[in-house]
């Protein structure tokens, strides 16, 4: 079954590090790619995603995310990360199921600290 | 656009009460899906519709859980009976496409006591 994994499960970080979430997933085929964030209390925001071309992908606050597709990684990164990027962040990834249904599938997510 | 609409915020009931989560997508967008989130399992998808017709319910839990779509504009997430095991933030997202990027709710908390 197509899968996600997300094996930072919570990552703590001092103002200005940097930062590397990992995410992969099981799935052979064609794929569109995600990364949303949870700022505590809120709801799911788009951080980036990728369809195709280019496999770095630049999205907001400075976040940016490769796509190596011989790896079936889409590993997010940003150099040097502020107090206020402290977050859950998920992967996610569409996936064609039997039946042609089309559906996102998430990863469990990675929780973000970040202290000053 | 207001964007994704979702009542209530939170509800609190007790086990074996119905409870009703309603959202109200984003003008235009075809398909809207409907999200459960817990500590445990993480997000799952429960069910999505495009054009007010259910694709994929294979998320739903069990038959205490059923899904309208009734208009373009508007679906509710029923549970009945509840029970604490339910207890969690349900999210209703909505998309132009369905492997597009789509918009979250702010979500409902539930708590079945």
């Amino acid at each position: 079954a197509q899968s996600v994994s997300q094996h930072n499960h919570h990552v703590i970080l001092s103002e200005a590090a940097s930062l590397e979430l990992g995410c992969n997933y099981s799935y052979g085929g064609t794929v569109n790619l995600f990364w949303y964030v949870q700022y505590p209390g809120q709801h799911l925001q788009l951080l980036l995603k990728y369809f195709s071309g280019d496999p770095l992908v630049k999205g907001i606050k400075g976040f940016e995310a490769e796509f190596i597709k011989s790896k079936f990684s889409f590993n997010l990164r940003k150099p040097s990360v502020q107090w206020s990027d402290t977050a859950e962040y998920f992967c996610a990834v569409n996936v064609r199921g039997r039946g042609y249904t089309d559906k996102l599938i998430f990863g469990t997510g990675t929780r973000l600290q970040v202290f000053p | 656009d207001a964007g994704v609409i979702q009542s209530p915020r939170h509800e609190v009931t007790e086990m074996g009460q119905e409870v009703t989560l309603r959202c109200k997508p984003i003008s235009g967008h075809d398909y809207l899906f409907w999200y459960r989130q817990t500590m445990m399992r993480g997000l799952e998808l429960l069910i999505y519709f495009n054009n007010n017709v259910p694709i994929d319910d294979s998320g739903m839990p069990e038959d205490r859980f059923s899904a309208k779509m009734p208009n373009a504009s508007f679906s509710t997430l029923k549970i009945q009976p509840s029970e604490p095991r339910d207890s969690a933030v349900y999210f209703c997202a909505s998309s132009l496409a369905a492997l597009g990027e789509q918009f979250f709710g702010p979500g409902t908390r539930l708590t079945v006591l």
